[in-house]
């Protein structure tokens, strides 16, 4: 079964440095997400991105968040001057077709130092 | 303010118990409804798609009420593998949305010998 894959697995970062997080969503998807999930907390939407350009984004995702999707598979997203608080479990998720279920990647584990 | 309210939880069961998970909404335009569940540190996965009439997956069954914004999912015969973090999610149903996904913060599980 295609898979949404995500890496790295863990990042350990310090304060204010940039971090990127990188998903390859199912090949032939079209709509592409990032959530993020605090410990013992719910997970959050962050953005959609739709036809080269982001389609939404929760007040979360400030000007120190981008995303791109620099060729055909994969889709990134960058945290500029990392926070303390941006210490997370970040996840990916792509669907097909607009009333298609999402699926998710397992996860980058980004932790702030 | 969009919000998915469900059980706190934790629900713990015997083996072949059968256990009903409940679950409001706020958002009124919400077209979509699922339930994923997540295991301990993992991504979420779904579970089932929840349609207005009803559905069944095996030992799963899912409702939807849509006059009262009320979701349920039941389990019968329950399995140590059952054992998860279930989580009620529903899209975000309004403007230009691309069916960004609102999570509940979920009801444990955990099924004993």
């Amino acid at each position: 079964e295609p898979e949404v894959t995500q890496t790295p697995s863990h990042q350990v970062t310090q304060m204010g440095q940039e971090v990127i997080l990188r998903c390859v969503p199912i090949s032939n998807h079209l709509y592409f997400y990032w959530y993020r999930q605090i410990l013992g907390q719910k997970v959050e939407f962050l953005v959609s991105f739709y036809n080269n350009e982001i389609s939404e984004k929760s007040e979360i995702f400030d000007d120190q968040f981008s995303v791109e999707r620099p060729d055909g598979s994969n889709f990134t997203l960058k945290i500029r001057s990392t926070k303390l608080e941006d210490s997370a479990m970040y996840f990916c998720a792509s669907k097909l077709t607009s009333n298609q279920p999402q699926h998710f990647g397992d996860g980058t584990r980004l932790s702030i130092l | 303010r969009k919000e998915v309210e469900q059980d706190p939880g934790p629900f713990n069961v015997p083996e072949g118990a059968t256990v009903a998970f409940n679950c409001t909404y706020s958002n009124s335009a919400s077209q979509s409804f699922f339930w994923y569940r997540q295991d301990c540190r993992k991504e979420p996965k779904l579970l089932m798609s929840v349609y207005s009439s009803g559905n069944e997956d095996g030992r799963f069954t899912a409702q939807l009420n849509r006059a009262s914004q009320y979701i349920s999912l039941l389990i019968r015969d329950s399995k140590l593998s059952d054992s998860a973090t279930y989580l009620c999610v529903v899209t975000d149903g309004y403007g230009g949305s691309q069916g960004n996904l609102i999570f509940g913060k979920g009801t444990k599980l955990s099924v004993k010998p």
